[in-house]
């Protein structure tokens, strides 16, 4: 089976401060991996996907993420963070255990202060 | 080009009652699938559908069931609502349902249900 755990629940910076948003995945093979944003009262919006090309992936609005196998780790980072970057943001897993329908994480508020 | 469209967006319907919702996927997308969203719960998959038939089913009783159309539109339905079934509905849609691994879902703005 596979799993995602999302470390914190709610993350605070700075404005211009460096976001580090948290992704632990289980899975017997190697996944496909997902980030996700939803800004209040809007569905989910693809931000970037690690799908076993380049191990560091970018994506939109400056995101990007770094595939770890050894850390079973899939962590989200912006340089800096922008007021308008406040939202849920959540992880994703799938295909592993011989399914494509993806797990998602239990989500990460960000929450940026001026 | 039209994104996922989700109908209605918001509802309020009284215990006991039944709502259904409409889900229209973006043009060449066959595979919809859709999620309940609770604060409590997070995303949970509600069920899969490609080409009018189910493919995968989550985990919710009998009472939460959906179908497919010809022109890949797909509608959920709740029968007997419960108070518990308050949440955000999702719908997500991809061009084939083994797509999402590689791909993602593209999703809906969502309908927002309230059971009073």
């Amino acid at each position: 089976a596979q799993s995602v755990t999302q470390l914190g629940s709610h993350v605070s910076v700075s404005e211009g401060a460096l976001v580090l948003l948290r992704c632990n995945y289980s899975s017997s093979v190697p996944p496909y991996l997902f980030w996700y944003v939803q800004y209040p009262n809007q569905g989910l919006q693809l931000l970037l996907k690690y799908t076993s090309a380049a191990t560091l992936v970018k994506g939109i609005n400056g995101f990007e993420a770094e595939f770890k196998k050894s850390e079973t780790s899939f962590h989200l980072t912006k340089p800096s963070a922008h007021m308008s970057d406040a939202a849920e943001y959540f992880c994703a897993v799938s295909g592993s255990g011989g399914s494509y329908i993806p797990t998602f994480g239990r989500g990460t508020s960000l929450i940026v202060h001026p | 080009k039209a994104g996922v469209t989700q109908t209605p967006r918001y509802l309020i319907k009284t215990r006991g009652q039944q709502v259904t919702l409409s889900c229209s996927p973006i043009s060449g997308h066959r595979s919809v699938s859709w999620y309940q969203q609770t604060p409590g719960q997070g995303l949970q998959f509600l069920f899969e559908y490609f080409s009018e038939t189910q493919r995968n089913k989550g985990n919710f009783p009998g009472r939460f069931s959906g179908r497919q159309f010809s022109n890949s539109r797909s509608e959920m339905n709740v029968s007997t609502l419960e108070l518990g079934d308050s949440a955000l509905y999702l719908c997500a849609s991809s061009p084939r349902p083994t797509t999402v691994s590689m791909y993602g879902y593209t999703f809906g703005s969502g309908t927002r249900l309230t059971v009073v």
